[in-house]
């Protein structure tokens, strides 16, 4: 069945970079596409960006300078790369194919 | 695309019709779909395309609407229906609306 999973540092320090990893199952990322949303604590969704099946990239223009999305089909995984993180970038990092499946969620904490 | 909901929070009591509103910056094309979101679970998809129902979903939820102006109506509240709810617009790019929190009266 369908499965997707996040994975990363539950804590980053202000100013680094967060890496999260999406793991799939049950399909082929050359077949769908993956989205990255994110939320904070008690506030709504955010959609952050998508790797495309056929590998090209969309970004929330908000956040277009720091994030960069990134896949490994032999290991079906994407990646999820964002810089100068601060404290208001603290959420649950969600990963979803289509909206209709979605990983349990990472939850980020940015602080020194 | 901007997507406005309202409104932000909502009571109403077991057995209500309730009508949530989305309202979008320019016309979706009817590339609206609707999510339900417990506490502490990742949302999960009702509605797409304005009026289709997602596989597993019950019948009273459904979705109506054309170019800017959108509803997602439970016909009759039940308990388990008490969640915040989002649009979402893929259109034009990909955005979320600010949700809806429905509670019980």
């Amino acid at each position: 069945q369908v499965q997707l999973k996040e994975s990363g540092p539950g804590l980053v320090q202000p100013s680094q970079t967060l890496s999260l990893t999406c793991t799939v199952s049950g399909f082929s990322l050359m077949d769908y596409s993956v989205h990255w949303v994110r939320q904070p604590p008690g506030k709504g969704l955010e959609w952050m960006g998508r790797m495309k099946y056929d590998g090209d990239t969309y970004y929330n223009s908000a956040l277009k300078s720091r994030l960069s999305i990134s896949r490994d089909t032999s290991k079906s995984q994407v990646f999820l790369k964002m810089n100068s993180l601060q404290t208001e970038d603290t959420a649950i990092y969600y990963c979803t194919r289509g909206g209709a499946y979605w990983g349990q969620g990472t939850l980020v904490t940015v602080s020194s | 695309i901007q997507l406005t909901q309202s409104p932000s929070l909502l009571s109403a009591s077991v057995g209500d019709r309730v009508t949530l509103s989305c309202k979008g910056s320019q016309n979706i094309n009817n590339y609206l779909a609707w999510y339900q979101q417990k506490l502490g679970e990742a949302p999960k998809l009702l509605i797409y395309k304005t009026n289709s129902l997602q596989t597993g979903i019950p019948s009273r939820f459904s979705g109506s609407g054309s170019g800017t102006d959108y509803t997602l109506t439970i016909s009759s509240l039940h308990s388990e229906d008490l969640a915040t709810y989002y649009c979402y617009q893929y259109n034009n790019g990909w955005t979320f609306g600010g949700g809806t929190k429905l509670e019980l009266k």
